[in-house]
């Protein structure tokens, strides 16, 4: 069984300051993690993915996160956040062992950027 | 490209009202998932589809809910009776076939409100 953890539900930075969202998975076979990033009224659009290959991964908007085998962790970050970065984001984790499993996903953290 | 269709947005009833929510997925697409967002569960996956047929349902509720796909661009889920508890924004999303490495696409759900 997988799942995920989200530390902090909510998160709150200053605009031009490091975001950093922390992402926990557990799996008993290596992962394929995901961020995922919801805008009010909308559904979730993907920010990045890590399948295999380079643990440092790149993804939309300015967004990167790393995959750390050893810390299972995959936390997202930027180093300067903008407004319009405010929103939800979800983290992530589906079973690389073959079948299309819908994702386990964690309970989201909510960042809020302050002027 | 179109995305995701769902319908309708919105969906206000009265409890005991059977409730139907479509959705076509993205052209191509081989597999389909419904999911349920809710403050209290946050994201829960009922079931999903490949190739037209249901591989997992382990994550429907209860018999009051069911879902079809007669075709690769329609799916439905239905609920009957509905109830207050069944109260939440169901998001479609519908990924490409080779295995679960690949992203999946969100529609922007449907507000459900049983009242």
């Amino acid at each position: 069984a997988q799942s995920v953890t989200q530390l902090g539900s909510h998160v709150s930075v200053s605009e031009g300051a490091l975001v950093l969202l922390r992402c926990n998975y557990s799996s008993s076979v290596p992962p394929y993690l995901f961020w995922y990033v919801q805008y009010p009224n909308q559904g979730l659009q993907l920010l990045l993915k890590y399948t295999t290959g380079a643990t440092l991964v790149k993804g939309i908007n300015g967004f990167e996160a790393e995959f750390k085998k050893s810390e299972t962790s995959f936390h997202l970050t930027k180093p300067s956040a903008h407004m319009s970065d405010a929103a939800e984001y979800f983290c992530a984790v589906s079973d690389s062992g073959g079948g299309a499993d819908g994702l386990t996903f964690g309970k989201g953290t909510h960042l809020i950027i302050q002027p | 490209d179109a995305g995701v269709i769902q319908s309708p947005r919105h969906e206000v009833t009265e409890m005991g009202q059977e409730v139907t929510l479509r959705c076509k997925p993205i052209s191509g697409h081989d597999y389909l998932f419904w999911y349920r967002q809710t403050m209290m569960r946050g994201l829960e996956l009922l079931i999903y589809f490949n190739n037209n047929v249901p591989i997992d349902d382990s994550g429907m509720p209860e018999d009051r809910f069911s879902a079809k796909m007669p075709n690769a661009s329609f799916s439905t889920l239905k609920i009957q009776p509905s109830e207050p508890r069944d109260s939440a924004v169901y998001f479609c999303a519908s990924s490409l076939s080779g295995g679960s490495n690949q992203p999946q696409h969100f529609g922007d759900g449907t507000r459900l409100s049983i009242l």
